[in-house]
């Protein structure tokens, strides 16, 4: 079955340094992969989508990129600030469904 | 333009109960998707109604249903409440039910049930 893994389920890191969280999946050939930001006690909040033909895409301080050999997507927080801390989420086309598969994300803290 | 809004807030039920939840979606979005949010498994799709239909559906048991009015709003409905129902319920919109269409979640209904 589909299956799709967050590395981590929590990173710290040092404000001004580059946050990279990983998203894994297996058993799957998404055309799309999406990351959300969620902070505690509200829901998801897109970020950015990147398709399977982009290697690489980018909006502000973040960076995602899109490895369809490796079946990885790494997305990075480049400057890192303390209001960057919160759980961050990649989700995929789920295929037959057509939904969202989530995975259960990596919490981030910047440290100032 | 107003976000997704979902009601109520908070729920407090027992076993055996049944339970409604509400979603407004953005207006002019016609799909609207339910996730079920626990520590343990993460957001896990429910269903997604376009257009008043069913489009999609989650691995969940039956007492999970739901329905979509005219005006795009949705409700969820648990019926024979279980411990393991306690979980934030989110709801999404997105303007037309392609894929790449940006979803945008609610506040979420965080349910417990004693």
């Amino acid at each position: 079955s589909q299956k799709i893994e967050q590395n981590s389920e929590a990173l710290n890191i040092q404000e001004g340094k580059t946050a990279t969280l990983t998203c894994n999946y297996t058993n799957y050939s998404p055309a799309y992969l999406q990351w959300y930001r969620q902070d505690p006690g509200r829901g998801p909040v897109f970020l950015l989508l990147i398709r399977e033909n982009e290697k690489e895409k980018r909006k502000e301080r973040l960076k995602v990129t899109f490895d369809t050999t490796l079946k990885q997507s790494l997305f990075h927080i480049t400057a890192s600030q303390p209001a960057d801390s919160a759980t961050y989420l990649c989700a995929l086309e789920g295929g037959s469904q057509g939904n969202l598969i989530f995975g259960k994300g990596t919490k981030l803290s910047v440290k100032p | 333009k107003a976000g997704v809004t979902q009601t109520p807030r908070y729920l407090i039920k027992t076993r055996g109960q049944q339970v409604t939840l509400s979603c407004s979606p953005i207006s002019g979005h016609r799909s609207v998707s339910w996730y079920q949010q626990t520590p343990g498994q993460g957001l896990q799709f429910l269903f997604e109604y376009f257009s008043e239909t069913q489009r999609n559906k989650g691995n969940f048991p039956g007492r999970f249903s739901g329905r979509q009015f005219s005006n795009s709003r949705s409700e969820m409905n648990v019926s024979t409440l279980e411990l393991g129902d306690s979980a934030l319920y989110l709801c999404a919109s997105r303007v037309a039910g392609d894929f790449t269409d940006t979803q945008y979640f609610g506040p979420g209904t965080r349910l417990t049930v004693l």
